[in-house]
């Protein structure tokens, strides 16, 4: 089976840095994605790592460790509108396919 | 057009309704998914279409009958449903099934079943 695990709750000023961790177990993986939700809003997709590393797109970054079975979503420069659920998402292959399986997510407010 | 729409926004129906939720997209993605959310929880993928084929039924009960009419386009259709069956419903598309790690998602369908 599959299973990712990521705090339910984090808080942080603005202007300050927040990350936010993902632990996984699964069989045939292929990657970690990263996908943003406002209340009442669609999930956007953040990021992707595929290879051991840190990946960069503005404030944000996210880093894999695939021999840790590990990632984290790294936000720089926290705003206000930072402040939404964020999940990651194990890539995998199986029998039936590519399936993208979400982590429970993590709530972030973002205080003044 | 980057963008997943998704109609009706709202939709309440009682449990011997039908009724039939849509979504488009116009990006020429290859790739079609349906997902239900819970409030405060992750998306569960229901259904993936694959080329206007369905490649992915996660044991979804009958009562939930997803349609792919072309490639823009995907439905799903509702009929005795259940109250436990209320939940936002996403759809999402990508540009093919394999490596599907950035699906773009619609708005959603909050639906309530009275």
């Amino acid at each position: 089976g599959q299973s990712l695990e990521q705090p339910s709750e984090v808080t942080a000023v603005e202007g300050a840095i927040v990350q936010i961790n993902c632990t996984y177990q699964t069989s045939g993986f292929y990657g970690l994605s990263w996908y943003q939700q406002h209340d009442g809003g669609a999930p956007t997709f953040l990021s992707y790592n595929a290879l051991d590393g840190l990946e960069e797109t503005g404030r944000f970054s996210s880093f894999l460790s695939r021999s840790d079975s590990y990632g984290y979503l790294l936000l720089q420069e926290l705003q206000m509108k930072d402040s939404a659920s964020y999940f990651c998402a194990v890539l995998s292959n199986s029998n039936s396919g590519y399936a993208l399986n979400f982590g429970k997510g993590t709530s972030l407010l973002v205080t003044p | 057009d980057t963008e997943v729409t998704q109609t009706p926004k709202h939709l309440v129906m009682g449990m011997t309704n039908k009724k039939s939720l849509k979504c488009e997209q116009h990006m020429g993605h290859r790739a079609m998914y349906w997902y239900k959310q819970k409030a405060k929880k992750p998306p569960e993928l229901m259904f993936v279409y694959s080329y206007e084929k369905l490649s992915i039924n996660e044991s979804v009960p009958s009562r939930f009958s997803p349609e792919c009419p072309n490639s823009s386009l995907l439905n799903l259709h509702l009929h005795a449903l259940q109250p436990e069956d209320s939940a936002l419903y996403l759809c999402a598309s990508s540009h093919g099934r394999d490596l599907n790690y950035e699906q773009y998602f619609g708005p959603g369908t909050r639906l309530t079943v009275t």
